[in-house]
């Protein structure tokens, strides 16, 4: 079964720092991975998605995250922090099993950014 | 807005009753998703269908059930409710649910049992 780990549950960077928030995959197969953001009392939102197109992914908010397939991993990183980006941030991993498909998530890592 | 609708927003209720989560999809999706977010469990898949068929099971318990309807809107039904099903609850649809596909959540119910 495929599973993420997400390293690190909170995160915390000055305003205007670099942003690096960990997640490792286990997957028997080429993975469909991606990332989702939750602000507070919403949903989650995709920020980007990886299906093997390309390793390095570009996603909404200045966001990026590269694939290596030898480490097994997927980092999100943004290369300047604003206080807008404080949320949980989740990475997750799809999952096939026959006709059904779903998205295992991690755990989570709450992002804070200081002023 | 992701354009998934689900009520109610908050729901407060005693242990051993019986609630309905509401979930209305993206217009044009067809699959529906409800997850659980809890603070030790995190986010749990519970089930999945496409079409108003069920194509996935995950961590639900047996005293919960959902369906979808034939307008594709989506009810999860949690019955002889304990203090630990106090949780969020998210609904999530998918254009055709495989596996690239991205999932657009709704804000959740808040379900509180005490």
């Amino acid at each position: 079964a495929q599973s993420v780990t997400q390293l690190g549950s909170h995160v915390s960077v000055s305003e205007g720092a670099l942003v690096l928030l960990r997640c490792n995959y286990s997957s028997s197969v080429p993975p469909y991975l991606f990332w989702y953001v939750q602000y507070p009392n919403q949903g989650l939102q995709l920020l980007l998605k990886y299906t093997s197109a390309a390793t390095l992914v570009k996603g909404i908010n200045g966001f990026e995250a590269e694939f290596k397939k030898s480490e097994t991993s997927f980092h999100l990183t943004k290369p300047s922090a604003h206080m807008s980006d404080a949320a949980e941030y989740f990475c997750a991993v799809s999952e096939m099993g026959g006709s059904s498909y779903k998205l295992i998530f991690g755990s989570g890592t709450r992002l804070l950014v200081r002023p | 807005d992701s354009g998934v609708t689900q009520t109610p927003k908050h729901l407060i209720t005693a242990t051993g009753q019986r609630v309905t989560l509401r979930c209305s999809p993206r217009s044009g999706d067809l699959s529906v998703y409800w997850y659980q977010q809890s603070l030790d469990q995190g986010l749990q898949f519970l089930i999945q269908y496409y079409n108003g068929e069920e194509r996935a099971k995950g961590n639900i318990l047996e005293r919960f059930s959902a369906q979808q309807f034939p307008d594709l809107h989506s009810e999860l039904n949690l019955s002889s409710l304990e203090l630990g099903d106090s949780a969020l609850y998210f609904c999530a649809s998918s254009v055709d649910g495989v596996y690239n596909s991205p999932l657009h959540f709704g804000n959740g119910t808040r379900l509180t049992v005490t």
